[in-house]
């Protein structure tokens, strides 16, 4: 089975730039989650999608973050413009929606704002 | 927002070696998990915990979910050095659909052969 797939795995960007990252999570998935983990942390969720319908955005900044899963399968996750303190590994998450699901996480996009 | 308390930090040990961290909070969750994260890679889940005072092993891996459900801690026996990575507790407080992890900062793990 396929695992959680993000892309791309790496970027460069100067600071007030744009950028976005893609999600596909495991198939049959219902919801999806999005984490920004800053060097020396844990992660921390930005958002969680249960299909194409936002479950949890408490902790997005919404000022400059966006994220979408229109067709309720892959997500983009969206900054604008970026600020320095953005640097992090964005990690997508995956699970089926059930109780006790487990969450399936995928390699992560590695951002550097300069 | 929600703070987990994670310790220690680092450690440094010897294979063969047995490791002991814990995490804290000051609220209670329902669920608390064991993630291990390799460099360049996600967190994968090691143990999760649904009862308070459940005691479950995986492998060379043991974890408790404490009494006061504010507490859990992760054993590793006879360490080799594959178990190297960063490990990571996060409570879960269901409600409805809303599975959100609350993570501790992680323990750095190294072990010399």
């Amino acid at each position: 089975e396929a695992g959680v797939a993000q892309s791309p795995r790496y970027k460069i960007i100067e600071k007030r730039q744009s950028v976005a990252f893609w999600c596909n999570p495991i198939s049959g998935h219902a919801t999806l989650y999005w984490y920004q983990q800053i060097l020396g942390q844990g992660p921390k969720l930005l958002i969680q999608f249960q299909n194409n319908g936002v479950v949890d955005d408490s902790q997005l900044p919404k000022d400059r973050f966006s994220a979408e899963r229109l067709k309720g399968v892959d997500s983009t996750l969206k900054i604008q413009p970026a600020k320095l303190e953005d640097s992090a590994v964005y990690l997508c998450a995956s699970s089926t929606g059930l109780s006790n699901n487990e969450q399936f996480f995928g390699p992560g996009t590695r951002l550097t704002v300069l | 927002g929600q703070q987990l308390n994670q310790s220690p930090q680092s450690m440094f040990i010897q294979e063969g070696e047995d490791v002991s961290m814990n995490c804290t909070s000051s609220s209670i969750f329902n669920t608390w998990l064991w993630y291990k994260q390799d460099p360049g890679e996600g967190p994968v889940l090691l143990i999760a915990l649904y009862k308070a005072g459940e005691l479950t092993s995986n492998g060379r891996l043991t974890a408790q979910f404490g009494i006061t459900r504010k507490d859990s801690f992760l054993n590793i026996s006879a360490s080799i050095p594959s178990d190297v990575g960063i490990y990571f507790c996060a409570g879960q407080r269901s409600g409805g659909s809303n599975y959100k992890l609350t993570f501790g900062k992680g323990t750095l793990l190294t072990v010399n052969p």
